[in-house]
């Protein structure tokens, strides 16, 4: 299994502004993904964060309004940029570990709300 | 776009009873189907990954079943009690799309409630 550390856990920000979430797993993984889930809305996947390279993006989300760092094997962050209300989600980090079947490990999740 | 779906989206019931929901997903490119619980305020947890078709999985209270031929699969709760309240998600993993077939998509969720 994984112990997934995901901070902060809650934020209301203005809107115009960023906001920084940082995920920090206990074992090094291969796969690390980043999701969004809107009020009412299924969780989707925003991209795959990859380790020394660019994230990899799903439809509908880009680079400028959601960088992501992967520097090494147990750390990420997703960055909201330039919130506007409908940003307001719960987003959470999700790790897989090769050998353990094809399950899916989660952060506690950050609760964003934009005003 | 892959079709992940849930029903009900919510339920309520009362302590003891037993329940059900659906999870349909799409029949070709089958992988796995997942199914997660996920507690206001906790971080989802998996209850099963079920990759055969007519695989039948247990835990306690909890079992699902899987038809990967006609793309469905239902969860049961035995006896359901007040700590079952939460949301189940399930979602399927496919083959061949987005980075060798990584991807999970995930359904609306049931939110289930039950009443002491």
């Amino acid at each position: 299994s994984a112990v997934i550390s995901q901070k902060p856990s809650r934020d209301i920000c203005q809107r115009g502004t960023s906001l920084t979430i940082q995920c920090q797993v206990d074992s090094q993984v291969t796969m690390m993904f980043w999701y969004r889930q809107q009020p009412g809305q299924s969780l989707t996947l925003i991209a795959t964060a990859n380790q020394g390279s660019e994230a990899t993006y799903e439809s509908g989300f880009v680079i400028d309004k959601f960088p992501i760092s992967r520097p090494n094997l147990t750390f990420s962050t997703l960055t909201v940029s330039n919130m506007s209300p409908e940003d307001s989600s719960i987003y959470l980090c999700s790790v897989r570990l090769q050998g353990a079947g094809t399950e899916a490990f989660f952060g506690q999740g950050t609760r964003l709300t934009v005003v | 776009i892959l079709n992940v779906e849930q029903s009900p989206q919510s339920l309520h019931v009362q302590e003891g009873d037993s329940t059900n929901f659906t999870c349909s997903f799409p029949s070709s490119n089958f992988y796995a189907l997942h199914w997660y619980r996920w507690e206001t305020a906790k971080s989802p947890e998996a209850l099963f990954v079920m990759t055969l078709n007519g695989d039948e999985k247990k835990k306690g209270r909890i079992s699902a079943t899987l038809n990967t031929k006609e793309g469905y699969s239902y969860l049961y709760i035995k006896g359901s009690q007040p700590e079952d309240s939460a949301t189940y998600l399930c979602a399927f993993h496919h083959l061949g799309l987005n980075n060798a077939g990584n991807m999970l998509t995930f359904g609306g969720g049931t939110r289930l409630m039950v009443k002491p």
